[in-house]
């Protein structure tokens, strides 16, 4: 069935660091790709999405790219803020079947110091 | 526009007892979600509704129950609480049936069985 490995954390960084936070998937056919970020106290939203290979998706300064012939999408940001203290959750889509659920990773709990 | 809605925001039940968590989206989307959030875990599928009347088995259903009241509400009902219940549950709802679509997630409720 789907899968979805991602870094373990936590990860602390200082503020204007770059982050990467690692994320591989197993899926049959040709998933859509997530990254969602959980707030303290708050439920999930997306981040950003990708949905075919080699598409890139941004947001807030974030990026993730699908690299099909490595099943992985990959978050960075080139300099993190306190701000993006949370967990972030990778998360894929299947393409096939009835079926529609998010298969999510374990979280990655990011916290970036001033 | 609230999105999606979910009460109670805490909830503290003794073994054995039961209780109904409610969910509703002002989206209009077709499809609905119950998750479970445990720590190291991610977030784990317990029911869906594809739409309206229709409902199925997630990853981890047992124990419990939904209903898909009509297109708005959805609802997941803890007959007998248990220990193992204890988690934090998100409603989540996307507009179509397709693995592009975004999920958008409630708030969450905390739930501890004692």
């Amino acid at each position: 069935g789907d899968s979805v490995t991602q870094m373990e954390g936590p990860v602390t960084l200082s503020e204007e660091a770059f982050l990467t936070i690692n994320c591989t998937y197993t899926a049959t056919g040709y998933p859509s790709l997530f990254w969602y970020v959980q707030y303290p106290g708050e439920g999930l939203q997306l981040l950003l999405k990708a949905t075919k290979a080699d598409d890139k998706g941004s947001n807030k300064g974030f990026e993730a790219t699908y690299r099909k012939e490595t099943t992985s999408f990959h978050l960075e940001k080139g300099s993190v803020q306190v701000s993006d203290s949370a967990v972030y959750f990778c998360a894929l889509h299947g393409s096939g079947g009835s079926n529609y659920k998010l298969t999510f990773g374990k979280g990655t709990l990011l916290t970036v110091n001033p | 526009n609230a999105g999606v809605t979910q009460t109670p925001k805490f909830q503290v039940l003794k073994t054995g007892q039961s209780m109904t968590l409610q969910c509703a989206q002002d989206m209009n989307h077709n499809s609905m979600y119950w998750y479970r959030q445990d720590p190291g875990m991610g977030l784990r599928l317990i029911y869906y509704s594809a739409s309206e009347g229709t409902t199925d088995k997630g990853e981890v259903p047992n124990g419990y129950n939904v209903s898909r009241l009509n297109k708005r509400e959805f609802s997941l009902r803890l007959e007998s609480a248990a220990p193992s219940q204890t988690s934090v549950y998100f409603c989540a709802s996307s507009g179509e049936r397709t693995s592009t679509d975004t999920q958008y997630f409630g708030p969450g409720t905390r739930l501890t069985v004692l």
